[in-house]
């Protein structure tokens, strides 16, 4: 299996500050034939299920706020939150579907300082 | 609007059986893979495997074949997974997924259901 790792577990970040969230995968998600890498990212608000940020590493959701930008390529990927929201209060996860073994990272909890 | 729409919170006992369901609609069930997912109480989501509506075919995580059985009924745009015997670390919510595509790439889960949690106690 593709081992994600993120990191932090955790961070606190002022309303109007940026929050950076990093996931790194164990081999290259890059599909070489299509130049995508088949990594997204996910918000999980308490008592709710997961919502697709952003896909193929940098291409946000309809929908998504522009504030929230994905970023990398091959194993080290990026998600920020570049003006943090009351709203945006949630763990985060990134998931790389290059596998047919799908992976999760572990998920960083994004709280307001 | 797509939408999937998963079966009520059950409470088993160890040694049962059950079987959990996720309905389609607002889109071509038989074309996108549905993929379920586990997440214990306070922890991370763990992938359990995918199956496309088509043609049954399964992909289950290596960590969890044997465990659960998924399958589907096109007739009814309705996913389920399945135990045989439960046990109690199998309490957890249970998540069905559409699998998107886009030009015919994978682009991850782009729709949920909104969980069932099973409880299995004594």
């Amino acid at each position: 299996d593709i081992v994600m790792t993120q990191s932090p577990d955790s961070l606190a970040v002022s309303v109007g500050e940026r929050a950076t969230i990093n996931c790194k995968s164990s081999q290259s998600v890059l599909d070489s034939s299509n130049n995508k890498n088949y990594l997204g990212w996910y918000q999980q608000k308490p008592g709710q299920p997961p919502k697709l940020l952003i896909y193929w590493a940098s291409t946000r959701e309809s929908g998504v706020p522009d504030r929230f930008s994905g970023s990398g390529s091959g194993t080290d990927f990026t998600l920020t939150i570049s003006s943090l929201q009351a709203e945006d209060v949630a763990v985060y996860y990134c998931q790389q579907y290059y596998s047919t073994s799908i992976t999760f990272g572990g998920g960083t909890k994004v709280e307001i300082k | 609007e797509v939408q999937l729409v998963q079966s009520g919170a059950e409470v088993k006992k160890p040694g049962e059986s059950l079987k959990i369901s996720c309905k389609g609609s607002g889109y071509d069930f038989t074309n996108y893979w549905i993929g379920w997912v586990r997440q214990m109480s306070g922890k991370g989501l763990e992938w359990m495997g995918i199956i496309y509506p088509g043609d049954s075919d399964t992909r289950y995580s290596p960590s969890l074949q044997g465990q659960v059985t998924m399958s589907v009924d096109k007739s009814i745009s309705t996913a389920y997974l399945q135990w045989s015997s439960l046990r109690a670390s199998h309490t957890a919510i249970y998540y069905c997924a559409r699998l998107s595509t886009i030009f015919g790439v994978v682009s991850g889960f782009d729709s949920w259901g909104q969980g069932t949690l099973v409880t299995v106690s004594s």
